[in-house]
C-alpha cells in the first residue's frame, strides 16, 4: 500500500525566517508525481508546488522549494522568508498514474504557524 | 473565471438518512474528484469523474456514490449515513485529469451526522 508520512504535526517559525517541512512516502512505483498543498484556516486548499518523479531537478516556486530525494523517498518543502500568510495546514501528497487509474494519497498534514 | 463551487456549505443530517452534495467545476474543466477530510483519517480520495464516467475510485464502501452531468457538474451521494461520515467533503477540478494538471479545490461541504 502507498503511504505518505509527515512526521511533524505542528511547527512554528518566526516571520522572515526559513522553515522546512518533511515528508516521506512509500511506493513501489517508479513514475509518480509529488505535491505540496496548503490549506489556510477556513480557506480553500491550493497547490503550492509540484514535482515529477522522473525529473531530478528540484522544483521551485518563488519562496517555496523542495528537496526531492528519490532513493530515500523523501520530499521536503522549504519556505524561505516566511510570511504571516503562510500560516496553514500543509499536506504532502503523491499521485500514481497507472493503467488502473490515478491514485492520490495524502499525508496527515503539518500545521505551520508563522509568528510575528 | 469563477472557482470551484460546492453546495451546500454546511449540512446536518441524522444517522440512516442520505445526503447529496454538489460540485460545479471551473468552466472548461471536465475532471472532478471528491475527497473526504476528517481529523482522524486525514484527506482521502473518494472518486474521480471525467466526461460523465467514473474513472478512478478510492477505498470507500458502496454507500458512497457519485455522478457527473454533461455540463461537468458532479454530485456525490452518501446513503444510510453513519456517525463516521461526519467530515469535510472537498471536490476538485482539472481540465482533463492529466497528471501534470493542477487540481483546483472548492471550499468544501461540512457534513455533520447526528
Amino acid at each position: 500500500a502507498q503511504t505518505v508520512t509527515q512526521s511533524q504535526p505542528e511547527m512554528s517559525v518566526q516571520e522572515a525566517e526559513t522553515v522546512t517541512l518533511s515528508c516521506t512516502y512509500d511506493t513501489s512505483e517508479n513514475n509518480y508525481y509529488l505535491f505540496w498543498y496548503k490549506q489556510p484556516p477556513s480557506r480553500q486548499m491550493i497547490l503550492v508546488i509540484r514535482q515529477e518523479a522522473y525529473k531530478q531537478q528540484n522544483a521551485t516556486e518563488n519562496r517555496f522549494s523542495v528537496n526531492f530525494q528519490k532513493a530515500a523517498k523523501s520530499f521536503s518543502l522549504k519556505i524561505s522568508d516566511s510570511q504571516l500568510g503562510d500560516t496553514a495546514m500543509y499536506f504532502c501528497a503523491f499521485m500514481i498514474d497507472s493503467r488502473s487509474g490515478q491514485n492520490f494519497v495524502f499525508g496527515p498534514g503539518t500545521r505551520l504557524s508563522v509568528l510575528p | 473565471k469563477a472557482g470551484v463551487t460546492q453546495t451546500p456549505r454546511y449540512l446536518i443530517k441524522t444517522r440512516g438518512q442520505q445526503v447529496t452534495l454538489s460540485c460545479s467545476p471551473i468552466s472548461g474543466h471536465r475532471s472532478v474528484s471528491w475527497y473526504q477530510q476528517t481529523p482522524g483519517q486525514g484527506l482521502q480520495f473518494l472518486f474521480e469523474y471525467f466526461s460523465e464516467t467514473q474513472r478512478n475510485k478510492g477505498n470507500f464502501p458502496g454507500r458512497f456514490s457519485g455522478r457527473q452531468f454533461s455540463n461537468s457538474r458532479s454530485e456525490m451521494n452518501v446513503s444510510t449515513l453513519e456517525l463516521g461520515d461526519s467530515a469535510l467533503y472537498l471536490c476538485a477540478s482539472r481540465m482533463t485529469g492529466a497528471p501534470r494538471e493542477t487540481q483546483y479545490f472548492g471550499p468544501g461541504t461540512r457534513l455533520l451526522v447526528l
